[in-house]
């Protein structure tokens, strides 16, 4: 079974600052997929990054990136030039491409706030 | 840019009562998922759906759910006599082709059992 622990439950940062958001995970797979989801106060939630684990290279996306270390099962979010519209809470979450299974895990959530 | 709708954004309905969740996945999306978060907890898989059945099912997804795709373009979720602790977001996902393509969320509605 996949788990995905966010061990920061609050985090805060200045605008224009920039951020990192911890993530790691569990699997037994060696094909898998990781994600940042975001959650604004709408409730809404919206696709930050994706990463596939079988590319060494990090996932970038404007102005977040992730820092992927497989051999830690880490998987990290950075925001760069913070902005007000990012506060939001910031889901990690994976998939397993093997066997049967169909579904992404969660972890718990990372509540961001940005700060004029 | 296409999306994943929801209706309706709130529910609220008495417990023992059945409702209906709808969902339209993003139009040549073949993957289709409910997925729930109870209020500050963190978003639980339901079930996943492919091919017109059930390809996955959690713990969670027992007798009182069902899912159905009943045209070309609806996807719903139905709890036959809701509890208490069923009230949460429920999220709506489609992915595209392929399994392991990304998973993009509706906006979800919010379920109250009073």
């Amino acid at each position: 079974a996949q788990t995905v622990t966010q061990s920061q439950p609050e985090m805060s940062v200045q605008e224009a600052e920039t951020v990192t958001l911890s993530c790691t995970y569990d699997t037994s797979e060696n094909n898998y997929y990781l994600f940042w989801y975001k959650q604004p106060p709408s409730r809404q939630m919206i696709l930050v990054i994706r990463q596939e684990a079988y590319k060494q290279q990090n996932a970038t996306e404007n102005r977040f990136s992730v820092n992927f270390q497989k051999a830690a099962k880490s998987f990290s979010l950075k925001i760069s030039d913070s902005q007000l519209g990012d506060t939001a809470m910031y889901f990690c979450a994976s998939f397993d491409s093997g066997g049967s299974n169909y579904k992404l895990t969660f972890g718990k959530g990372t509540l961001l706030t940005v700060n004029p | 840019e296409p999306e994943v709708t929801q209706t309706p954004s709130h529910q609220v309905t008495q417990m023992g009562q059945e409702v209906i969740l709808r969902c339209v996945p993003i139009s040549n999306h073949l993957y289709f998922y409910w997925y729930r978060q109870i209020l500050g907890q963190k978003v639980e898989f339901l079930v996943s759906f492919y091919n017109n059945e059930i390809s996955e099912k959690s713990e969670i997804f027992d007798d009182q759910f069902s899912v159905e795709r009943p045209d070309g373009s609806n996807f719903t979720l139905k709890i036959r006599s809701t509890k208490l602790e069923d009230s949460a977001m429920y999220f709506c996902a489609s992915s595209g082709g392929g399994r392991t393509d990304t998973q993009y969320f509706g906006p979800g509605t919010r379920l109250t059992v009073l």
